[in-house]
């Protein structure tokens, strides 16, 4: 257990429902990261936060997903209109980087695997 | 356009063998290398290398980092069932993004 929690750890859906995905990240860290991750794959960058701030999103993020940290804590993943294309795991990550930019290791949480009928 | 490339994508060995996990990678901004194990869960960390040369352990395993031949090599020595697993290798660029590679499966037979 690295400290990293996600809720729900599984989640099955039907295509075009929305669905939501919460991290709780290690509590002194300041940066959250979500990855999401297909089969037989390495994680794939999808957005991060450095305390309630978005700072990147990739272009695999459409308008579809959205993300927040609203008090610089816990993270939410939203996904709109799912397409089975989304099914995947989802991670989340936290580190702490401090002020004079110095970038610690990631630690993951146990992820969300969604399944898009 | 960014990327890290491992080899082999998979292994299989037998217990008491010693492997050598391979990562390329080719990405702007580079500022860490990092390798982590997973085991049909979450990554979870290994090792973290910034400087060439300087090997890290830890008990059987090890890694180096040549920044400029742009590789790392993640070596198990005497392995066992248990190392089985998804390795894999990620650079950190200077944005505190992790690029990943697609992981090697190793498999240790008993």
């Amino acid at each position: 257990d690295t400290g990293v929690s996600q809720d729900p750890r599984h989640k099955i859906t039907k295509r075009g429902q929305n669905v939501t995905f919460r991290c709780d990240p290690i509590s002194e860290h300041n940066r959250l990261y979500w990855y999401r991750q297909t089969l037989g794959q390495g994680p794939e960058f999808l957005t991060y936060f450095q305390n309630e701030a978005q700072l990147e999103k990739s272009r695999l993020l459409s308008d579809r997903f959205s993300a927040e940290r609203p008090k610089g804590s816990f993270s939410t993943l939203e996904i709109q209109r799912t397409e089975q294309g989304d099914s995947a795991m989802y991670l989340c990550a936290s580190s702490l980087v401090s002020a004079g930019v110095s970038y610690n290791e990631q630690f993951f949480g146990p992820g969300t695997r969604l399944t898009v009928l | 356009e960014d990327k890290v490339v491992q080899s082999p994508l998979s292994l299989v060995v037998h217990e008491g063998d010693t492997v050598t996990l391979n990562c390329s990678y080719e990405v702007t901004n580079f500022r860490s290398l990092l390798w982590y194990k997973q085991e049909k869960k979450a990554p979870t960390f290994l090792f973290m290398l910034t400087s060439s040369g300087i090997e890290k352990k830890s008990g059987r395993l090890s890694s180096i980092l040549d920044k400029k031949e742009l590789f790392s090599i993640l070596n198990i020595t005497a392995t066992q069932t248990g190392d089985s697993a998804v390795y894999l290798c990620a650079v950190l660029n200077q944005g505190g993004k992790l690029i990943f590679g697609q992981g090697t499966e190793l498999s240790v037979k008993p």
